[in-house]
């Protein structure tokens, strides 16, 4: 089962950063983070994924605190493409299946 | 890089029908692929786990016998709706493990199937 907690739901403002909180308060040591979204009636998306540092690439931040009890998604200038439901998935670096919890829809708004 | 395909993409069949969906990994070797069912308004929720080569994992609660799944290459898993009927119309989506890349999954595009 999922073992992550994000709100339901966010707005944000286009071209303003778009930072969607997760609480993992019991990842265990070999955990890794991963996020995807899924637009309406598509596929998830792979975002980024993390284990300890903070990761950066062409389309999102990732900021895992320092205990790793928690993390954020950074999306820095949000569009409106950027409209979907965001997932946050814990998983053990042992090739273990994903299990989705209910993510965070966000909103860009215009 | 990394992506999968799904055929088809929607699907209307008659009560008592089978159906199979394919799910291909076109640019890279998955060793492992998963298939998800999506139900409106809900999270998607993990039906099983297929290996090249051996019998799929199936979650608690979903019937093998209903849902077959086949992983004969690298690169093809097919997931066979048999005796279809109006309850499993729902959105089918499948993934796939690229076999060098530790857990990130690729996902398909999704299967829409309407059993009337």
């Amino acid at each position: 089962d999922a073992k992550t907690t994000q709100p339901t739901s966010m707005d944000c403002a286009e071209g303003r950063a778009a930072n969607l909180p997760c609480n993992h308060s019991t990842i265990s040591g070999n955990e890794y983070v991963y996020w995807y979204r899924q637009i309406h009636s598509q596929g998830p998306q792979y975002i980024i994924h993390g284990l300890k540092n903070n990761e950066t690439n062409e389309m999102a931040s990732l900021i895992i605190t320092e205990d790793r009890k928690s993390s954020t998604l950074i999306l820095p200038h949000a569009t409106l493409r950027d409209t979907a439901v965001y997932y946050c998935i814990v998983i053990p670096n042992t090739g273990n299946q994903f299990y989705f919890g209910t993510g965070t829809s966000l909103t860009v708004i215009p | 890089g990394a992506v999968v395909s799904q055929h088809p993409s929607r699907v209307i069949c008659k009560s008592g029908t089978s159906v199979k969906i394919e799910c291909r990994s076109l640019d890279f070797q998955a060793t492992t692929m998963f298939w998800y069912r999506q139900f409106p308004k809900q999270s998607l929720m993990l039906m099983a786990t297929s290996n090249e080569g051996s019998k799929a994992t199936y979650e608690q609660g979903v019937e093998k016998d209903k849902f077959l799944i086949n992983h004969a290459s690298l690169t093809l898993s097919t997931l066979t709706v048999t005796s279809a009927h109006p309850e499993d119309s729902s959105f089918y989506i499948c993934s796939a493990r690229e076999a060098s890349a530790a857990d990130t999954q690729y996902f398909g595009p999704g299967t829409r199937l309407t059993v009337l």
